[in-house]
């Protein structure tokens, strides 16, 4: 069975600094997708970035970019020039290729920015 | 759109009563649809999954069951609650037909069991 990990519980940052946040996952499929959703107090999932496993290039939005180690099955979230909206629960998911649809998401990391 | 809606926000309800929580989407035909639990503190739990009509896939044995009556319509229910049924319950959907689509999430309902 699959399953995503993020160690880290809580993350803090100063505002214009960068912080990463980090996700493993655990699968023997080699076609998968991952995600990092944000979950600001309002409890409304947003999407941030996605990556397809068969792409190399690491996905970038914005401020937003991951480290996607195919190898290491590891998917972590780098915040550039953080801002004070980006303090919010940031959770990792994952999806299976083809004919699965289940998604599959990590504990979370609660992420606080000071100013 | 991909607007869900869910109802409701809140609730409270003693342990031992029943439960039925709706959810219904708009937007392209025959989506996926997902029940997660996030209890306190705690991730996303996947509950349930449907790819179709009366299709429902169960994730963790549980007194909560699933129905999808219609295509667009998502239920989540339980005969008696138990005090652990406490906790924020969000309905998802993606769209069927491709592969790499995210999720589109409703605004959750809180569950108190009390």
């Amino acid at each position: 069975a699959q399953t995503v990990t993020q160690s880290q519980p809580e993350m803090s940052v100063q505002e214009a600094e960068t912080v990463t946040l980090s996700c493993t996952y655990d699968t023997s499929e080699s076609d998968y997708y991952l995600f990092w959703y944000k979950q600001p107090p309002s409890r409304q999932m947003i999407l941030v970035i996605r990556q397809e496993a068969y792409k190399q290039q690491n996905a970038t939005e914005n401020r937003f970019s991951v480290n996607f180690q195919k190898a290491a099955k590891s998917f972590s979230l780098k915040i550039s020039d953080s801002q004070l909206g980006d303090a919010a629960m940031y959770f990792c998911a994952y999806k299976g290729g083809g004919a699965t649809n289940k998604l599959i998401f990590g504990t979370g990391t609660l992420l606080a920015v000071q100013p | 759109s991909q607007t869900i809606h869910q109802w409701p926000a809140t609730l409270v309800q003693p342990v031992g009563s029943p439960l039925s929580l709706e959810c219904t989407v708009e937007g392209t035909s025959n989506p996926n649809l997902y029940w997660y639990r996030q209890a306190a503190g705690r991730g996303l739990q996947l509950l349930f999954y449907s790819i179709g009509i009366g299709q429902i896939s169960s994730e963790v044995p549980q007194n909560l069951s699933a129905s999808r009556p219609q295509d667009r319509q998502f239920i989540l229910s339980s005969k008696k609650l138990l005090l652990s049924d406490s906790g924020f319950y969000l309905c998802a959907r993606r769209k069927g037909f491709s592969e790499n689509t995210e999720a589109f999430f409703g605004q959750g309902t809180r569950l108190t069991v009390v």
